[in-house]
């Protein structure tokens, strides 16, 4: 089936850094990506929808400044968290979309901010 | 707004038993409704959808029903395995946009 990867898997920062997550289909174009944001105990929040070569459409709440997307080709999305802070840690998942039905998703990245 | 709500875990089952995993959800058109799983240390897969009321989804021995009188879709399967032990969400899609429950881990043990 599709796969999609995520990279890293894991990252710890110190605050005021930034971070750069890939989400990558490995073995189909997705013109469509998809991030999301898991709080423990609580329900994937979608925060953004990438198109391949325009902007990201932000949901109600989400801050384009703060969470950079970049999708420069048809297998690859990236999510940028600026000028993190210890409440962006949390667990960050893409998904990419194949047709107009179906997502797949990445394995996740948990993200600690210090 | 749409909305997702599945019973809290984790559910602690012995192989072989019966699962019942609830969900109900509110929506204000007519979505889709689909669980995904998640297996440790990978990333959420479909594991069965279902399009409109009444239609029956089913994968791996895994079953749920589109009931629109009790707005739910309760996952189902008659004999459980060890390897069945994951993360379950219900979700919807309503205008290509996917509403998550909170996850039900599912613990099934020898």
């Amino acid at each position: 089936g599709a796969v999609v990867s995520q990279h890293p898997s894991w990252v710890i920062c110190k605050s005021g850094t930034s971070v750069k997550i890939e989400c990558r289909s490995l073995d189909f174009q997705a013109t469509t990506m998809f991030w999301y944001r898991q709080f423990p105990k609580q329900s994937l929040m979608l925060m953004a929808t990438s198109n391949e070569g325009s902007k990201a459409t932000y949901e109600q709440g989400v801050e384009k400044d703060k969470f950079l997307i970049n999708h420069a080709s048809l297998t690859l999305s990236t999510l940028t968290v600026t000028s993190a802070h210890p409440e962006d840690s949390s667990f960050y998942i893409c998904s990419a979309g194949l047709g107009e039905d179906t997502q797949y998703f990445g394995p996740g990245t948990r993200l600690t901010v210090l | 707004g749409n909305s997702v709500t599945q019973m809290e875990g984790p559910v602690t089952l012995s192989e072989e038993a019966f699962l019942t995993i609830n969900c109900t959800y509110t929506a204000t058109g007519y979505p889709s409704l689909f669980w995904y799983v998640q297996y440790p240390g990978e990333g959420l897969q479909l594991l069965l959808k279902a399009t409109k009321a009444d239609d029956k989804g089913s994968n791996k021995g895994f079953e749920a029903t589109y009931r629109k009188e009790t707005t739910s879709f309760h996952l189902e399967k008659g004999s459980v395995q060890v390897s069945d032990s994951a993360v379950y969400f219900c979700a919807l899609r309503e205008a290509s946009k996917l509403t998550f429950g909170t996850g039900t881990r599912l613990q099934v043990t020898l």
